[in-house]
């Protein structure tokens, strides 16, 4: 299965400021998936993103909030723009592993806005 | 749309002590059911899948069985270590169209085994 290398593996950032998550995975895939753990909660998924379009958002996240970028196909960036306490999470990161199923993930990015 | 639901915890088991987490679905056509397990402070890791109807899935003396009939895929261990203390989650792979490769998943479970 592939291996994906994320970072930074956690920061700490002022409120109003932005970070960007980067994931790099050792073989080309198409779909690329961002997720969101809230403290204490499940995954949310935020948006797929495929290489050469515009990533799809899911209900409650939006492109201006968290932009993300797919310049081709083992690379994508999730920023968190001006971020506020309530943006403190988990970020993760996915792709689809062989055959169907056994999605693989980073191993996130611990994030804490002060 | 696709919902995960899982068995609410925290569940506290001695050493040696038989696991159930339950795990029920709802969604349309036929999706891929998927444990992963996140320990202290590691990132998530999938722990056993199914992909169709009476499918078993297993890995380190953990099970889980595709029940189609009862839209279940409940997670098992015979006897608990120390080192599976977690939280572990239910997930659920669509099966097709536009959202193909998106993952749903239940609250999460933690387990805490004593020794």
């Amino acid at each position: 299965s592939a291996v994906i290398s994320q970072k930074p593996s956690r920061d700490i950032c002022q409120r109003g400021t932005s970070l960007t998550i980067q994931c790099q995975v050792d073989s080309q895939v198409t779909m690329m998936f961002w997720y969101r753990q809230q403290p204490g909660q499940s995954l949310t998924l935020i948006a797929t993103a495929n290489q050469g379009s515009e990533a799809t958002y899911e209900s409650g996240f939006v492109i201006d909030k968290f932009p993300i970028s797919r310049p081709n196909l083992t690379f994508s960036t999730l920023t968190v723009s001006n971020m506020s306490p309530e943006d403190s999470s988990i970020y993760l990161c996915s792709v689809e592993g062989t055959g169907r199923g056994g999605y693989t993930f980073g191993s996130g990015t611990r994030l804490t806005v002060v | 749309g696709n919902s995960v639901t899982q068995m609410e915890g925290p569940v506290t088991l001695s050493e040696e002590a038989f696991l159930t987490i339950n795990c029920t679905y709802t969604a349309t056509g036929y999706p891929s059911l998927f444990w992963y397990v996140q320990y202290p402070g590691e990132g998530l890791q999938l722990l056993l899948k199914a992909t169709k109807a009476d499918d078993k899935g297993s890995n380190k003396g953990f099970e889980a069985t595709y029940r189609k009939e009862t839209t279940s895929f409940h997670l098992e261990k015979g006897s608990v270590q120390v080192s599976d203390s977690a939280v572990y989650f239910c997930a659920l792979g669509n099966a097709g169209g536009t959202s193909y490769g998106k993952l749903t998943f239940g609250q999460g479970t933690i387990l805490t085994v004593h020794p």
